[in-house]
């Protein structure tokens, strides 16, 4: 079975400051990898996924995650946050092909200080 | 297009008692799914319907909690009898279809609080 691991699960970070949080995950297969986001007060939302193809995924708000085989890692990045980025972001995992269940990390809250 | 529709968005009952929680889908969803998410933890699968048919209830405690999704659209998910432990929020979601390129769109969620 597969499981991901999310180490962080507070991150405070100055407005304008880089940031990256951290996803590893364990599988013996190949897997598909998303982020999703949960800002106060609403339902999580999708923010990127991986499921073939460039190791490196983006999404419209600017944040980025690259898939590390070797390392087993999905990391998510964004050069300069901002306010609105304040939320709690969610790695997860499935195994890849046919029906497969995605199984969710801890969650890492982000808090961006103005 | 409408999102993801839960009710009720809280709910606050003593442990033994019943509860439903209702789901509906957005229009031409498929896949029907509801999770549970426990306070510091991640969602957790508790069922997943494809139409009105289940593909997975393996970590539903059936012993307690029991989902239907009548007619293939909307779905409610019922706990009879709550205890302590089934305090947390129950998230719906829905997709076009069921393979993981199709993006899973949540609702807002049910927060049960169980004294």
């Amino acid at each position: 079975a597969q499981s991901v691991t999310q180490l962080d699960s507070q991150v405070p970070v100055f407005e304008e400051a880089p940031v990256e949080l951290r996803c590893n995950y364990s599988s013996s297969v190949s897997v598909y990898l998303f982020w999703y986001v949960q800002y106060p007060n609403q339902g999580l939302q999708l923010l990127l996924k991986y499921l073939s193809g460039s190791t490196l995924v983006e999404s419209i708000n600017g944040f980025e995650a690259e898939f590390n085989k070797s390392q087993t890692s999905f990391h998510l990045r964004k050069p300069s946050v901002h306010i609105s980025d304040t939320a709690e972001y969610f790695c997860a995992v499935s195994l890849s092909g046919g029906y497969q269940k995605v199984t969710f990390g801890t969650g890492t809250k982000l808090q961006v200080i103005p | 297009e409408a999102g993801v529709a839960q009710s009720p968005r809280y709910k606050i009952i003593e442990k033994r008692q019943s509860v439903a929680f209702w789901c509906n889908p957005i229009s031409g969803h498929a896949t029907l799914y509801w999770y549970q998410q426990i306070l510091g933890q991640g969602p957790k699968l508790l069922i997943q319907f494809q139409n009105n048919g289940v593909v997975d209830d393996s970590q539903l405690p059936k012993d307690r909690f029991s989902a239907e999704r009548l007619k293939g659209v909307d779905s409610t998910l019922k706990i009879q009898p709550a205890k302590l432990e089934d305090s947390a929020v129950y998230l719906c979601a829905s997709s076009l279809g069921q393979g993981l390129a199709d993006t899973q769109y949540f609702g807002p969620g049910t927060r049960l609080t169980v004294l």
